[in-house]
């Protein structure tokens, strides 16, 4: 079981690089979700997504895009890197929003 | 007002020892409660839901309270492997986040 495959697990960008993070799963689950994890803030939510075609934002989203043409994935945009975005990025996705979260293993992202 | 909220500890105890963690939470619509567990650098895995009847899994018991609104975590006999952070994470039937405590840290000590 696959499960919530994320990618890349280490990423280094220059500040104004873009780029972005992969996520899928394969649990045909509705909700998906991007957090960021920063010393001592605990998780930050930045986009979720209710179904395919449905996106909202969350606690942190600027700077960041989000998309969900497909149930299965939920990539991540940064449009221009900043030092600020440097983090431990997680997706996570569940059945529904009152479900248990299932993680992705993590990005560690570092803006230079 | 944060919405869930937690002791970051950290908490040190000798192996055997029992020990427990709280979470307060601010909105009396919350509706599904977890415990999940994280290593150091490593994703959150869920550890246990947390029902109203309170639940037990092996040497770990949740319990929710809905009056005062808060959740606890009983860790009984704490093994080594028990070292961890632990979050608390609560869902609302008013919106569509997941809401998470800043986690407490605990070191079981041999």
């Amino acid at each position: 079981n696959a499960g919530v495959t994320q990618t890349p697990k280490f990423q280094v960008l220059k500040t104004g690089q873009s780029m972005t993070l992969q996520c899928a799963q394969d649990m045909n689950h509705e909700y998906m979700s991007w957090y960021r994890q920063d010393p001592g803030m605990g998780l930050r939510l930045i986009h979720y997504s209710v179904g395919a075609g449905i996106t909202d934002q969350g606690e942190v989203p600027n700077g960041y895009n989000v998309s969900r043409s497909t149930t299965e994935d939920f990539p991540l945009r940064l449009l221009s890197a900043a030092p600020s975005q440097t983090s431990v990025y997680f997706c996570a996705s569940s059945r529904d929003r009152n479900e248990k979260l299932f993680f992705g293993s993590g990005t560690q992202l570092s803006v230079l | 007002r944060k919405e869930v909220e937690q002791d970051p500890g950290p908490f040190n105890v000798p192996e055997g020892a029992t020990v427990a963690f709280n979470c307060t939470y601010s909105n009396s619509a919350s509706q599904s409660f977890f415990w999940y567990r994280q290593d150091c650098r490593k994703e959150p895995k869920l550890l246990m839901s947390v029902y109203s009847s309170g639940n037990e899994d092996g040497r770990f018991t949740a319990q929710l309270n809905r009056a005062s609104q808060y959740i606890s975590l009983l860790i009984r006999d704490s093994k080594l492997s028990d070292s961890a952070t632990y979050l608390c994470v609560v869902t609302s039937n008013t919106g569509n986040q997941f809401y998470f405590g800043t986690g407490t840290s605990l070191t079981v000590i041999p």
